[in-house]
């Protein structure tokens, strides 16, 4: 049984704050490793897809790095804005059916 | 924007009752995934399909099934709820990346399932 596993499982910052948080999985058969933002009531929505070892993506105030090596992709937030508030899911592909995802990290950005 | 879509969102039912959650998505993609989450726990995969006429259970035990008749229709359905069904389900699809060999995952809303 593949372990995705997120930490912390929840957070709560202050406007302004800057953030992040990891995503630990094991390093063999690793093929990609997804972000995902889910908003309450509202559907996941794909943020970004890395590959490679030490691969780094950025989408506004978010990146995210990607360590295969070591089996770890932190997420990172610049600058927290309550906009930013929700579930942040990654999930590991292993070649093989569907993603594996861990349990998420709630994040809570208070004005 | 993704366009799939699940209903009910919500649904409040009883034991024993037959239901069936809809799921359906206009984007033409083949392959098509039903999750159950549990609060607070990861998104387990219990049925997908790569196409019309497959359909696999996934790594978590489910009781439901489903069925891929229509590439855009991918139901799932108890033919006796139980309390123990209660959760939230999500219907996802799925298209390759552009540059890399995986998959992009769009999801839908999500049904929450209560059976009293």
């Amino acid at each position: 049984i593949l372990n995705v596993e997120q930490s912390p499982q929840s957070l709560h910052v202050q406007e302004g704050d800057s953030t992040n948080f990891t995503c630990s999985f094991p390093s063999s058969n690793f093929y990609a490793l997804h972000w995902y933002r889910w908003e309450t009531a509202k559907s996941p929505e794909a943020l970004f897809v890395m590959t490679l070892n030490g691969d780094e993506k950025k989408k506004g105030r978010i990146s995210a790095t990607l360590n295969t090596k070591e089996g770890y992709s932190y997420l990172y937030i610049k600058g927290s804005q309550p906009e930013d508030s929700a579930t942040y899911l990654c999930a590991m592909d292993t070649g093989r059916r569907a993603l594996t995802f861990g349990s998420g990290t709630r994040l809570q950005v208070q004005p | 924007e993704a366009d799939i879509y699940q209903t009910p969102r919500y649904l409040v039912i009883g034991t024993g009752k037959k239901i069936t959650l809809e799921c359906s998505q206009t984007m033409g993609h083949d392959k098509m995934y039903w999750y159950q989450q549990d609060p607070g726990m990861e998104l387990h995969l219990i049925h997908y399909s790569y196409g019309v006429n497959s359909t696999e259970k996934g790594d978590l035990s489910s009781e439901s099934t489903v069925s891929r008749i229509r590439t855009e229709h991918f139901p799932l359905t108890l033919e006796s709820a139980r309390p123990s069904h209660t959760s939230q389900y999500l219907c996802a699809s799925s298209e390759p990346t552009v540059t890399f060999n995986t998959d992009t995952q769009y999801f839908g809303p999500g049904t929450r399932l209560t059976v009293l």
